[in-house]
């Protein structure tokens, strides 16, 4: 069975801190996506990784990709209240859209 | 915006009840998939329609279905419904199915509730 582990699944940053979010996936996959979702919202598109080493930034968010340790990660730079959100990771293991979520990890970034 | 709408917005039934829930993808998107996102919990792959065909399908019972049209519309539709349905149902297209670097665009989500 396919599994996408988020973790931490809750964080709690100060404002200007730094942190890492973790994404491991069971499966071999191509592609990763990161999304983020405010309450009660839709899901907005962050970052599309698609090759091993892949890596990109966006602000103060860079989303990076090891296809070999099946592993994404999602580094906050100098958090700001912003960005408090749900962030989701995503694989697509059969490269057709149909793609399996991680539980999410609910940020909250305080002043 | 991503061009993707979805309706209605909320929606409350009754157990056994049957839902229909729609999605209007943009022009040129052939492949829509829907997705179930419980509360606290990420979204859940229910099916993909491409061009106008089931094309994948995740881990729900055959009273989940669906239709897509050539408009670019799509349906979800579900019967006898359980108090475990409710969840927001999110539908999300894309330009090419599994094409490139394309990203799923999703819509706004509507809310079902079940009494």
């Amino acid at each position: 069975e396919l599994k996408v582990e988020q973790n931490p699944l809750f964080l709690s940053m100060q404002e200007g801190k730094n942190y890492t979010i973790y994404c491991n996936y069971s499966t071999t996959s191509d592609r990763l996506y990161w999304y983020r979702q405010d309450p009660g919202k839709s899901l907005e598109s962050l970052f599309v990784l698609l090759s091993n080493g892949a890596v990109k930034q966006e602000g103060r968010l860079m989303a990076s990709l090891d296809t070999k340790a099946r592993l994404s990660t999602l580094h906050i730079t100098a958090a700001v209240h912003d960005l408090s959100a749900t962030y989701f990771c995503a694989v697509d293991p059969n490269n057709n859209n149909d793609m399996r979520f991680g539980a999410g990890t609910r940020l909250t970034v305080k002043p | 915006e991503t061009g993707v709408t979805q309706s209605p917005t909320h929606l409350i039934k009754t157990r056994g009840q049957q839902v229909t829930l729609r999605c209007s993808s943009q022009s040129g998107h052939n492949t829509v998939s829907w997705y179930q996102q419980a509360l606290g919990q990420g979204p859940q792959f229910i099916f993909q329609y491409y061009r106008e065909e089931e094309n994948g399908r995740g881990n729900f019972p055959p009273r989940f279905s669906g239709l897509q049209f050539p408009n670019y519309s799509s349906e979800l539709n579900v019967n006898a419904l359980e108090l475990d349905d409710s969840a927001l149902y999110l539908c999300a297209s894309s330009p090419r199915q599994g094409m490139g670097t394309d990203t799923q665009y999703f819509g706004p989500g509507t809310r079902l509730t079940v009494l």
